[in-house]
């Protein structure tokens, strides 16, 4: 069974409007750890926030915010004020266990972002 | 800070040649480093752990003869893929473990073709 699905293959947004990157994960373990990276054309992961699962409000990084619904085991990715540069392949990501757990990450399938101008 | 390099960015070579891959961190130590491979339009799968000091903690399916990970010091993993093949062709990308929450950073990956 997944672990993490995302089950929006790709997403299109209008400039300067915000988009929610849709992600639901499955496990037993109380402790674990979110997180979601940004994956442009050229390759690279870039981390863009996290959320523990005890941590008691809703992560923010400036425009990325986290709704970390619990209950639903849903940690949906919010970008507000949408620019071009942010068209790219984003990854939801699970680690079981909070600390010292060895830190391997169980992946989405992904999600592929175009912004409109 | 947590920025992770990766040498080379690119390579192409001839199918039986042995390649080899660099991941450094540059501005934290790092026991822990991981190794993927994805293939276009579709996510990453870990290939391997490697531990500082340690042997590499293979992933099922992974062959470890073919993949040889070393972890010689905290700043540096490297990944031979020996006797290269056409199959082998793929984005390999590494990461390291940092900080209190074990966040990991990702180096900006290999492109290796065979030819």
């Amino acid at each position: 069974a997944q672990k993490i699905t995302q089950t929006q293959p790709g997403m299109f947004v209008q400039e300067k409007e915000a988009v929610t990157l849709d992600c639901t994960y499955d496990t037993s373990d109380p402790s674990y750890g979110l997180f979601w990276y940004k994956q442009p054309s050229s390759g690279e992961m870039i981390f863009l926030i996290y959320q523990g699962s005890y941590d008691q409000q809703n992560a923010t990084e400036g425009r990325y915010s986290l709704n970390f619904q619990k209950a639903r085991k849903s940690a949906n990715l919010v970008i507000s004020a949408s620019q071009l540069g942010d068209s790219a392949m984003y990854f939801c990501a699970m680690r079981e266990g909070l600390h010292n757990q060895g830190g391997k990450l169980i992946f989405g399938q992904g999600t592929e972002l175009s912004v409109k101008p | 800070g947590a920025v992770v390099s990766q040498h080379p960015s690119r390579v192409i070579c001839k199918s039986g040649t042995s390649v080899k891959i660099e991941c450094r961190s540059l501005d934290f130590q790092a026991t822990t480093m991981f190794w993927y491979r994805q293939f276009p339009k579709q996510s990453l799968m870990l290939m391997a752990t490697s531990n500082e000091g340690s042997k590499a903690t293979y992933e099922q399916g992974v062959e470890k003869d073919k993949f040889l990970i070393n972890h010689a010091s905290l700043t540096l993993s490297t990944l031979t893929v020996t006797s290269a093949h056409p199959e082998d062709s793929s984005f390999y990308i590494c990461s390291a473990l940092e900080g209190a929450w074990e966040t990991q950073y990702f180096g900006p990956g290999t492109r290796l073709l065979v030819l």
